[in-house]
């Protein structure tokens, strides 16, 4: 069975910082681009960043230059560093495998929520 | 970016109904739209790749169609475990782009 375990999620003031992790188990996971999308309460889907097997990086516009993602293949997981947060930025933040063919986000999982606020 | 824009933004329907949801790119796509299931309080669950292609596991009720621009995701015979937002994605190009979402709703 897939399983995708964000943590690390919470509370920060504007212009802070947080590290999102995502820890893989059920999958090879070297093998997998993998995405991180955003949800905000009531809102619709918003992706946010995918890295590749390879280890190439793509950020939507709203993140770029304050998000970077990472990966650790050797300990099956997943990371987004966060900074100089806006109250934008609140959201509940999934981690995700890109399907392996066919194009897609395949496996989810339940997300961390972080709330940007003073 | 390549903007994806959802119609109708909700929908009523009832058991057993057949409901379509059209999503349209800004520009070509050719085949590359997805379509997403969520329910309230849940992840999304990928219900359609490649345009057409169903997801193994998903029910057969579930079709896809569609190519460039227009797109649509019909779903016949409304079971009560269809009643859930849906969300197309194109997956041409970087930066991934959804659709703003369709509400399906219980008549």
């Amino acid at each position: 069975e897939v399983q995708l375990v964000e943590s690390g999620g919470g509370l920060v003031q504007p212009g802070g910082s947080l590290r999102l992790s995502c820890a893989a188990s059920g999958i090879i996971f070297s093998s997998y681009d993998m995405h991180w999308v955003r949800q905000a309460a009531g809102k619709g889907l918003e992706w946010v960043s995918n890295i590749g097997r390879g280890g190439d990086t793509y950020y939507a516009d709203s993140v770029k230059g304050r998000f970077t993602i990472s990966r650790e293949n050797a300990k099956n997981s997943l990371y987004l560093q966060m900074s100089n947060l806006e109250v934008g930025d609140t959201a509940l933040y999934f981690c995700a495998t890109a399907r392996l063919t066919g194009g897609g986000i395949e496996y989810w999982g339940q997300g961390a929520l972080v709330t940007v606020s003073s | 970016d390549i903007q994806m824009t959802q119609s109708p933004s909700s929908v009523s329907a009832s058991i057993g109904d057949r409901v379509t949801i059209t999503c349209r790119a800004s520009q070509s796509i050719t085949k590359w739209v997805i379509w997403y299931q969520q329910k309230a309080e849940k992840a999304p669950k990928l219900i359609m790749y490649s345009g057409s292609n169903l997801q193994p596991g998903v029910p057969s009720r579930f079709s896809g169609s569609g190519y460039g621009t227009e797109f649509t995701l019909t779903i016949s015979n409304l079971q009560p475990e269809d009643f859930a937002t849906y969300y197309c994605q194109q997956a041409k190009s970087f930066p991934i782009t959804f659709g703003q979402g369709t509400r399906l709703e219980i008549k």
